[in-house]
């Protein structure tokens, strides 16, 4: 399957900054790739889907300009936290879809996000 | 609109066999998945269904009924590392993963 990274995978900041994660897919190349977020015993929410040369699609209740996204290579997509709160604290995580009938996803390690 | 249904948290002994059941009602169907996250760890890929039946993959087995909106997980010979969170997600039909709340599943020797 799909090897998925990111980074930093641990990051704690001030509130007020900003904040990028990097999401990679080693060894295959990803028109499409997902930013989810994960607060504390909750499942997995979807943030935007990541389409490489064009804009994210966002899920409704999820600000744009507040988690801007760049999907600029078939490798590799962003996902900036702008000015940061703490209750933007959480474990982001991306993953990739592959497989011809879209059947299989596989994530990154995730990101954990700590503002103060 | 789209829901996925599944136990909060459920407890078995080592060694034994635990199913976690899933039940879906979701806009179209292009196969239902499982995953397992340990606990500040991303999900890893257990399992998929697009045909009914079972899929047996090991200790662990998958099943699912479309005509049902109806799928479980079948774990045996429980070992504790298998205590996690079990997710059960649906991709509609415009490809996109509606993610179950997840259950819980806690081992005790």
């Amino acid at each position: 399957g799909a090897v998925v990274s990111q980074h930093p995978s641990r990051v704690i900041c001030k509130s007020g900054t900003s904040v990028k994660i990097e999401c990679r897919s080693l060894d295959f190349q990803a028109t499409t790739m997902f930013w989810y977020r994960q607060f504390p015993k909750q499942s997995l929410m979807l943030m935007a889907t990541s389409n490489e040369g064009s804009k994210a699609t966002y899920e409704q209740g999820v600000e744009k300009d507040k988690f801007l996204i760049n999907h600029a290579s078939l490798t590799l997509s962003t996902l900036t936290v702008t000015s940061a709160h703490p209750e933007d604290s959480s474990f982001y995580i991306c993953s990739v879809l592959s497989g011809t009938s879209h059947n299989e996803q596989f994530f990154g390690p995730g990101t954990r996000l700590t503002v103060l | 609109g789209q829901n996925i249904d599944q136990p909060t948290e459920m407890t078995a002994t080592e060694g034994a066999i635990v199913q976690i059941n899933c039940t879906y009602q979701t806009s179209g169907f292009n196969g239902l998945f499982w995953y397992q996250q340990h606990a500040g760890e991303a999900p890893t890929f257990l399992s998929y269904n697009v045909l009914d039946g079972l899929e047996e993959k090991g200790r662990f087995s998958s099943f699912l009924s479309r005509s049902k909106g109806y799928s479980y997980l079948l774990l045996k010979e429980l070992q504790m590392k298998d205590s996690a969170s079990y997710l059960c997600a649906v991709m509609d039909s415009n490809y996109q993963l509606i993610w179950g709340a997840g259950t819980k599943l806690i081992i005790k020797p």
